[in-house]
């Protein structure tokens, strides 16, 4: 069983749309949780990241940690074109170490 | 402020050849990562930096990859001989913490 697991997708949603990515996981070390939003042929670029459970919030961007359910979510509001990238989710823990990714969301945005 | 830069953008190598990547952190960041990135999952670290030192190499296959942090800012990964399953996008990060990490362009390696 990989520490962490994320649906690959691909996702496809019209412009508007609430768009709701997940990632489950099996380490309850993990403390420190984080998304990624990747571009064709780009690196990964921090969004946002949240420690412990709990909400934060970032414009349209919303991420959840539920620890006891070790789940993790991220809701994007009012989708854009733009936003059409592979999310991913990566964790870590309080001592930090070793960063473990998910293997990506691929979304698709049409217009 | 400065990306993270990597060269080259693109390899192409025959099997059993030798390749050599390039990374510049950004500047004033002392903690500097490799990962290895094949299609289709997400980055697995293969090397991290702090300053000179090498703080955790534990899944770089080191009977092939070599990587050193020159004067605790530059860094090259060596691949020596490659493999097909090499192929692969080679990311640089670079952070003052584990939390925010900064990721360059990526080196897209393929190996044939």
């Amino acid at each position: 069983q990989k520490e962490v697991e994320q649906d690959p997708g691909p996702l496809s949603v019209p412009e508007g749309a609430i768009v709701s990515l997940n990632c489950t996981y099996s380490n309850s070390a993990f403390q420190y949780f984080m998304w990624y939003r990747q571009y064709s042929r780009k690196g990964p670029e921090l969004l946002m990241y949240t420690y412990s459970s709990g909400n934060k919030e970032d414009g349209r961007f919303t991420a959840q940690v539920d620890k006891s359910s070790k789940y993790i979510s991220l809701f994007i509001r009012d989708s854009q074109p733009s936003d059409s990238a592979t999310y991913l989710c990566a964790m870590v823990g309080n001592q930090g170490g070793k960063l473990i990714f998910g293997q990506g969301t691929e979304l698709s945005v049409k217009p | 402020e400065a990306g993270v830069a990597q060269s080259p953008r693109y390899k192409i190598i025959e099997k059993r050849q030798s390749v050599a990547f390039w990374c510049n952190p950004i500047s004033g960041h002392a903690t500097l990562y490799w990962y290895q990135q094949i299609l289709g999952q997400g980055p697995k670290l293969l090397i991290q930096f702090q300053n000179n030192g090498v703080v955790d190499d534990s899944q770089l296959p080191k009977d092939r990859f070599s990587a050193e942090r020159l004067k605790g800012v530059d860094s090259t990964l060596k691949i020596q001989p490659a493999k097909l399953e090499d192929s692969a996008v080679y990311l640089c990060a670079s952070s003052l913490d584990p939390y925010t990490q900064y990721f360059g362009p990526g080196t897209r390696l393929t190996v044939l």
